[in-house]
């Protein structure tokens, strides 16, 4: 029973083009969700966070959406750089224990 | 500031073999987690620690892998005997505290393969 689902494996966007990440979860007492990067043979670096009292937060060219009545949030990224090229994890939060999606490995491509 | 260190960084066992992974956590921070991340899953958490006691190890299989964070620091997991299903990467994070705001920071990781 997966509580954190990330459904898209992978995707590919042409550069200065948008990303969008998405995620889904089924538990309602998360109450912080967070999106981590990964580089290969790296720990998984954070990127951007949401409270579950919020259903937007922007830094800089990254935006976080959440949709509560749907179990969802999704990522944005604009404009989508090759550097931006890695393992997007998104996780869920409930009283300080993080469950993590299975990933998706985003290809900007020149 | 350091970043969290794990060692070693590769590691290759034998099935039934032992073995021992190392992580300090970046100073201060009275929360320590460790991880199991099998190819292409999400890092799936195995023991959680507040200073040196356990806040949660429900996830931890306790037939064969056992971690300790004596003095409230550096802590280390251990697997006693390995299996094929083991070979994944161990993660290590810390946080400040436990508070469910915080986002953790992760170590490289210590890839095992046991064969």
């Amino acid at each position: 029973d997966q509580q954190v689902k990330q459904n898209s494996p992978s995707l590919s966007v042409q550069e200065g083009r948008i990303s969008i990440l998405n995620c889904d979860y089924t538990n309602s007492m998360f109450d912080y969700f967070l999106w981590y990067k990964k580089y290969p043979a790296e720990g998984p670096t954070f990127l951007i966070s949401i409270s579950s009292i919020k259903d937007k937060n922007e830094d800089g060219r990254f935006t976080v959406f959440l949709n509560k009545s749907a179990k969802h949030l999704s990522l944005h990224i604009v404009p989508s750089q090759p550097g931006d090229s890695a393992v997007y994890f998104c996780a869920a939060s409930e009283a300080g224990k993080s469950t993590f999606g299975d990933g998706t490995t985003l290809t900007v491509k020149p | 500031e350091a970043g969290v260190a794990q060692s070693p960084r590769y590691k290759i066992i034998e099935k039934r073999q032992s073995v021992a992974f190392w992580c300090n956590p970046i100073s201060g921070h009275a929360t320590l987690y460790w991880y199991q991340q099998i190819l292409g899953q999400g890092p799936k958490l195995l023991i959680q620690f507040q200073n040196n006691g356990v806040v949660d190890d429900s996830q931890l299989p306790k037939d064969r892998f056992s971690a300790e964070r004596l003095k409230g620091v550096d802590s280390t997991l251990k697997i006693q005997p390995a299996k094929l299903e083991d070979s994944a990467v161990y993660l290590c994070a810390s946080l400040p505290t436990a508070l469910s705001y915080n986002e953790q920071f992760f170590g490289p990781g210590t890839r095992l393969t046991v064969l």
